[in-house]
């Protein structure tokens, strides 16, 4: 079935270092969006990519969509304690005006 | 704006007894609303998709008897997890989706559930 894979499954990292998360489907999607989950809460919406190559920066996120629309990535410059939680990409096959598929997450370790 | 409630946020009960759990989008109306489970450090598991007035769809491998789900208005779906037993201990998060141009899905924050 169609998948998404997303890696690392954790990442440690010092404080004031960068993390890039990777999302890589199976299948071409139409979108793919990006939830914050923090420690204890639930996943936030972040954003939306539609377009082939997309890159989209949110303060210190940047997120990117490939030109096939296959994979995705999520970079944060300069970690802070607050970046610490896990980070879910979701994509939207081509064709389906609703049905996600979840990537398993990364989590964000700031080593003390 | 775009807020989801979701009651009880936690819940203990015993084995072979009946949970419900409620959803509510309070701002917006929700067409489809989506039930979600997560087991500890894991990633969210879809169960099903709900969509008002109609049946919910469920995920292979979810039993829609044991996970009732209905979708009585555009503000609230409710789950109902029956005759339970301690592998049913999870959390359940519920999301509604609210039709923009993202399209994209609100969570509540989630529903602790522990069968005794």
């Amino acid at each position: 079935g169609q998948q998404v894979m997303q890696i690392p499954q954790y990442q440690h990292v010092q404080e004031g270092e960068d993390f890039t998360t990777y999302c890589n489907s199976s299948t071409t999607l139409s979108n793919i969006q990006w939830y914050k989950q923090r420690p204890g809460g639930h996943p936030v919406f972040l954003i939306q990519l539609v377009k082939s190559g997309e890159v989209k920066k949110q303060k210190r996120l940047t997120f990117q969509f490939g030109e096939a629309k296959k994979n995705s990535s999520l970079h944060i410059t300069a970690t802070q304690t607050t970046d610490v939680g896990t980070s879910f990409c979701a994509g939207r096959p081509g064709g389906s005006n609703y049905q996600l598929i979840w990537g398993a997450g990364t989590k964000l370790i700031i080593k003390p | 704006g775009a807020v989801v409630s979701q009651h009880p946020s936690r819940v203990i009960c015993k084995s072979g007894t009946s949970v419900k759990i409620e959803c509510r989008s309070l701002d917006f109306q929700a067409t489809t609303m989506f039930w979600y489970r997560q087991f500890p450090k894991q990633s969210l598991m879809l169960m099903a998709t709900s969509n008002e007035g109609s049946k919910a769809t469920y995920e292979q491998g979810v039993e829609k008897d044991k996970f009732l789900i209905n979708h009585a208005s555009l503000t609230l779906s409710t789950l109902t997890v029956t005759s339970a037993h301690p592998e049913d201990s999870s959390f359940y998060i519920c999301s509604a989706r609210r039709a923009s141009s993202y399209n994209e899905q609100f969570f509540g924050p989630g529903t602790r559930l522990t069968v005794l």
